[in-house]
């Protein structure tokens, strides 16, 4: 089974930083371009940054370009998101995501994580 | 940046009824349309993509059709697990999502 488990998130000051972890299990991670998607509280989603496997190419949204930086470490299976400089629009569930499609960015999300609430406020 | 407009807002179906649910490109995208469906708490769960195509596992009662600027989710008999929020999403040039549907039992 293809699993995708977000740790990390939590309250951040503004400002502040924190790390997001995505576990993967049940594929080759090494083989697909990984996302983060985030979804602000009773709102749509938002693309926030793809990696492809070989960290070739990447993408952060403008919202979060020279702030956030997404990473991988393809020998333990795990996404990362580093979020500095965290402002109040950030606070969002953050999900991680399987990226399909041949060239970069990727072309539809499957799966997606359970998602990580981050919350920042003073 | 290619806009994604969902409409409606809120659809109102009772059991058993066909929904149909649509999304407007601001320019085209071709078939390079994915519809994903999310239940209250839960991640987004893809079903549709190439416009048309179902994910795997999706029941064939989710259908999807357009091309271009113009596309139709359709969900031909809706059963109770199937009130939730439909969002598409555009790969033709970048990616971009919605605003979304939200179905509510009538």
């Amino acid at each position: 089974e293809v699993l995708l488990v977000e740790s990390g998130g939590g309250l951040g000051k503004p400002g502040g930083s924190l790390r997001l972890s995505c576990a993967a299990s049940g594929f080759t991670f090494s083989s697909y371009t990984m996302n983060w998607i985030r979804q602000a509280p009773g709102k749509g989603l938002e693309w926030v940054a793809s990696l492809t496997n070989t960290t070739t190419f990447e993408y952060h949204a403008d919202s979060v370009r020279g702030r956030f930086t997404i990473s991988r470490d393809n020998a333990k299976n795990i996404l990362y998101l580093d979020m500095t400089d965290l402002r109040a629009e950030d606070t969002a569930v953050y999900y991680c995501a399987r990226g399909f499609g041949d060239l970069f960015p990727p072309n539809w999300f499957d799966p997606w994580g359970q998602g990580t609430l981050v919350t920042v406020s003073s | 940046e290619i806009e994604m407009t969902q409409s409606p807002a809120t659809l109102s179906v009772s059991l058993g009824e066909r929904a149909t649910l649509a999304c407007r490109a601001s320019q085209s995208v071709n078939s390079n349309l994915a519809w994903y469906q999310q239940k209250p708490g839960q991640a987004p769960r893809l079903l549709i993509y190439g416009a048309s195509t179902r994910a795997t596992g999706i029941p064939a009662r989710f259908s999807g059709s357009g091309s271009g600027t113009e596309f139709t989710l359709t969900i031909s008999s809706l059963q109770s697990e199937d009130f939730a929020i439909y969002y598409c999403q555009q790969y033709n040039h970048w990616l971009t999502f919605g605003g979304g549907t939200k179905v509510e039992i009538k």
